[in-house]
This record gives structure tokens, sequence and C-alpha cells, in this order.
């Protein structure tokens, strides 16, 4: 089966611009993350979903960012008014139910570069 | 008191080494250690993880080692190969969703 992908794969943005970044998890899983791995850095929690609900947006930098996943499968970030410091590879992950010690299966991220 | 600290930053070994990356964590209530494996362009890949109520895991080549008291856990690599070479990242969680990830180790497999 597919694994979890994300698109688009690269996108440069001027600073000021708004993105929207996708995220197609593994069909079936209950639980989806977004992280932000910054160049040369492990990736930093974002925000988690349980099906369609935001359960956890904590990691949010700004409120810029905004996730969603209205029917509990793909989910879109969205980042308004993109900054330099918004650059970095955005990355997905899916697992199959919000249990605990479940793998989370990364998506191959999406590279922002805002000029 | 999030924070995981990993280290060496970049390593290089020989093929047929042993390839050692340290990690240590604050938190204590961490309950679940997983080690991820990132090649250029993809996303993390689990390794191989750990739960603190075992001091030692082994998968093949890999062996995640853990000492609770120390709050520190290592991951080692045995008779490193040339595809081995990779990033690799150390996590901690919470028995649940939100991992806090090291800084990652970057490895090179000499042939």
């Amino acid at each position: 089966g597919a694994g979890v992908s994300q698109s688009p794969r690269y996108k440069v943005a001027k600073r000021g611009q708004d993105v929207a970044l996708r995220c197609d998890p593994i069909s079936g899983h209950v639980s989806l993350f977004w992280y932000q791995q910054a160049l040369g850095q492990g990736p930093e929690f974002l925000t988690y979903f349980q099906n369609e609900a935001q359960l956890d947006k904590s990691g949010l930098p700004s409120d810029r960012f905004f996730a969603e996943r209205p029917e509990g499968s793909v989910s879109t970030l969205k980042i308004q008014r993109t900054q330099q410091e918004d650059s970095a590879v955005y990355l997905c992950a899916s697992t199959l139910s919000g249990a605990s010690y479940n793998e989370q299966f990364f998506g191959p991220g999406t590279r922002l570069t805002v000029l | 008191q999030q924070q995981v600290k990993q280290s060496p930053q970049s390593l290089i070994v020989q093929k047929g080494g042993i390839s050692i990356i340290n990690c240590a964590y604050e938190n204590t209530a961490f309950d679940y250690f997983p080690w991820y494996q990132q090649f250029p362009g993809k996303g993390p890949a689990l390794l191989i993880a750990i739960r603190p109520d075992v001091s030692e895991k082994k998968e093949g080549r890999f062996t995640i080692s853990f000492n609770k008291s120390a709050k520190q856990f290592s991951l080692h690599i045995m008779d490193s190969q040339p595809g081995d070479s990779a990033t690799y990242f150390c996590a901690a969680g919470q028995g649940t969703y939100k991992y806090i990830f090291g800084t990652g180790t970057r490895l090179k497999v000499l042939a």
C-alpha cells in the first residue's frame, strides 16, 4: 500500500504570500501529525489530529499557521503571510490509532523556501 | 525539561565498525524512545524503539541500550555498512504522540 504522501514536494514563496501544504496519510490511519524540520535539525512538533479533531496545536509557532483535517483523512497546513524564518521542511506523519506506542509513518516532506 | 540532547553531531566509521550515538533526556515522564533513520530528501523512518521497562533491545545489527537512572539511551550499529550512511534521530515521547526529537547525527560509513 501507499505510504504518506505530501504535495508539493518543493514550494518557493515570496515573503508575505500564503501557502498551503497537503498531506495524504496512510488509508485508515486515525492520527495525523505535522512537524517542522529546520535545516540540520530534528523535526519539531507542530500539531496533532485524531480523525478530524485537532487535539493539540501547541507547537504552531504563530497565528499565521493553521491546520485542518475536515474529513478525518487529508490534512492541509496553511501558512499566511510567510516570513523567511518559515523556510523549513514540513513533515506529515500518521499512525493507525491514537493509542500509545504506535509507529509514526512519515511522508517525504515539503521543502518550503521563503524569499 | 522537554529537550533531548543528542551526540555526536557527526560520525565517521569504517565499514564493519561499530557506530554509537548517544541521547539524554530530562523529563522522567517520557516512556517511549524511538530511533529514526533519515536519508536525504526522505522522511524519517522508524529504525527501532524501546520502552523503559527493559535495558536493551536488539534488532539485527541495531541495538538500543537504555539507562533509566542516568536518563540516557544509545543506539549501537554493529558491522556498519556504507548503506547505513544517513542521519539518525533519537526521540522521546510520553507514550503517545508528541515526540521530542534530538538534533540528529550524520553518520558516514566509509567503504
